[in-house]
């Protein structure tokens, strides 16, 4: 049973492009949460996603931020034009319903660096 | 506003015990979470607690006292590998998990 799986592990992008980050659940899960790590920092929660449905995105800045997770494929988290302060690492986390269990699963994470 | 705060680095001795504290101030109070993340990995599970008292498992230990919005992690006999970051998470009324910045722990020989 695969795990949380996140890509691309680490991506660099220059200011002013878009990063794209994939983000698998785990088999039969189907609520998605994604946070941001910025260095030394713990996690900040950016979105709260459900299948075709966004039901809490109130973690995520409002411009050139967005996610998605369609019915098919994974969830993804899209950043635009990008800008140095986006340099972070994002964790993908997926439940199997509203985090009323003990314990959600993270993804290995995504390593954004803006140059 | 929520706030869960944590010390942000700790050192302690291989072998020896240490405590690690967390303080939340939220919006409802939902279970109480510790996970452990080594640098440059995703956070991992340790524990979880929703009522009051001592929950061990193994080596590590976690403490939850409601009333006073407060919680520790209890490590023993500790081992290099332990060297880590240490999060406290809180959920919420609206079953959003509330994030400390982490605790840093620095096990020497």
């Amino acid at each position: 049973n695969a795990g949380v799986m996140q890509n691309p592990r680490h991506l660099v992008r220059r200011r002013g492009q878009e990063a794209r980050l994939r983000c698998s659940p785990m088999k039969g899960h189907s609520h998605v949460y994604w946070y941001r790590q910025l260095p030394e920092e713990g996690l900040k929660f950016m979105v709260y996603l459900q299948k075709e449905n966004i039901i809490d995105e109130s973690g995520m800045p409002k411009e050139r931020f967005s996610a998605e997770f369609p019915k098919e494929g994974p969830s993804i988290l899209r950043i635009q034009q990008v800008v140095r302060g986006d340099s972070a690492a994002y964790f993908c986390a997926s439940s199997p319903k509203q985090i009323s269990g003990n314990t959600i699963y993270f993804g290995e994470g995504s390593w954004l660096t803006v140059v | 506003g929520q706030n869960i705060d944590q010390p942000t680095e700790m050192t302690a001795t291989e072998g020896a015990i240490v405590q690690i504290n967390c303080t939340y101030q939220t919006s409802g109070f939902n279970g109480l979470f510790w996970y452990q993340q080594h640098a440059g990995e995703a956070p991992t599970f340790l524990s979880y607690n929703v009522l009051d008292g001592l929950e061990e498992k193994g080596r590590f230990s976690s403490f939850l006292s409601r009333s006073k919005g407060y919680s520790y992690l209890l490590l023993k006999e500790l081992q290099m590998k332990d060297s880590a970051s240490y999060l406290c998470a809180v959920r919420d009324s609206n079953y959003q998990l509330i994030w400390g910045a982490g605790t840093k722990l620095i096990i020497k020989p």
